[in-house]
């Protein structure tokens, strides 16, 4: 079956950096996602990890261990809009390339000033 | 980024009802679109994936007959939720997979939140 852990909830001070974890065990892999959903709003794209390694996009670093079934999101100089959850999913390969996405139960950020 | 739209984006119906959604990929064209559901504080639940040209595939637990989905061009899927029920009242996503294939990432339309009454 597909298991997808990320932490419920993570606090952290404005200006400052943060990263959220995301362990995952599925039956295949073919890349892992890293959503930023606002509360009533759609999830938007952060990143994209299909090797291992570190992919960094402005404030915004993910990095992937396939080995270790393990990602993080890593955000630097943390601003207030930044309060959100956000999303670890993994495309587990399975459908020939057109596969939908298996999410987790998403992290609650809470920026403070 | 690519642009994935979505309408209604609101939408209330009585009991019995049905109601379709429409999901257009505007400045590319997905072969694959998917459709999620999203209920309150939980994660979104895949329901169906949107092969255009051919029959969808759903996830176990969802009902084909009650959902039923079109994918009529690669620009535009389209999910009709029949004969609505309270329960059915939820926030639904698609998604279209980019045209470079499988290691193309996936774009979420904007949602659509539906209630019955």
């Amino acid at each position: 079956g597909q298991n997808i852990d990320q932490p419920t909830e993570m606090t952290a001070t404005e200006g400052a950096i943060v990263q959220i974890n995301c362990t995952y065990q599925t039956s295949g892999f073919n890349g892992l996602f890293w959503y930023q959903q606002h509360a009533g709003e759609a999830p938007t794209f952060l990143s994209y990890n299909v090797l291992d390694g570190l992919e960094e996009k402005g404030r915004f670093s993910s990095f992937l261990s396939r080995s270790k079934g393990y990602s993080y999101l890593l955000l630097k100089e943390l601003q207030m809009k930044d309060s959100a959850s956000y999303l670890c999913a993994v495309r587990d390969g399975s459908g020939g390339g057109a596969d939908g996405l298996t999410f987790g139960k998403g992290t609650h950020l809470i920026i403070q000033p | 980024g690519a642009v994935v739209s979505q309408h209604p984006s609101r939408v209330i119906c009585k009991s019995g009802t049905s109601v379709k959604i429409e999901c257009r990929s505007l400045d590319f064209q997905a072969t694959t679109m998917f459709w999620y559901r999203q209920f309150p504080k939980q994660s979104l639940m895949l329901m169906a994936t949107s092969n255009e040209g051919s029959k969808a595939t759903y996830e176990q637990g969802v009902e084909k007959d009650k959902f039923l989905i079109n994918h009529a061009s690669l620009t535009l899927s389209t999910l009709t939720v029949t004969s609505a029920h309270p329960e059915d009242s939820s926030f639904y996503i698609c998604s279209a997979q980019g045209d470079r294939g499988s290691t193309d990432t996936q774009y979420f339309g904007p949602g659509t939140r539906l209630t019955v009454l």
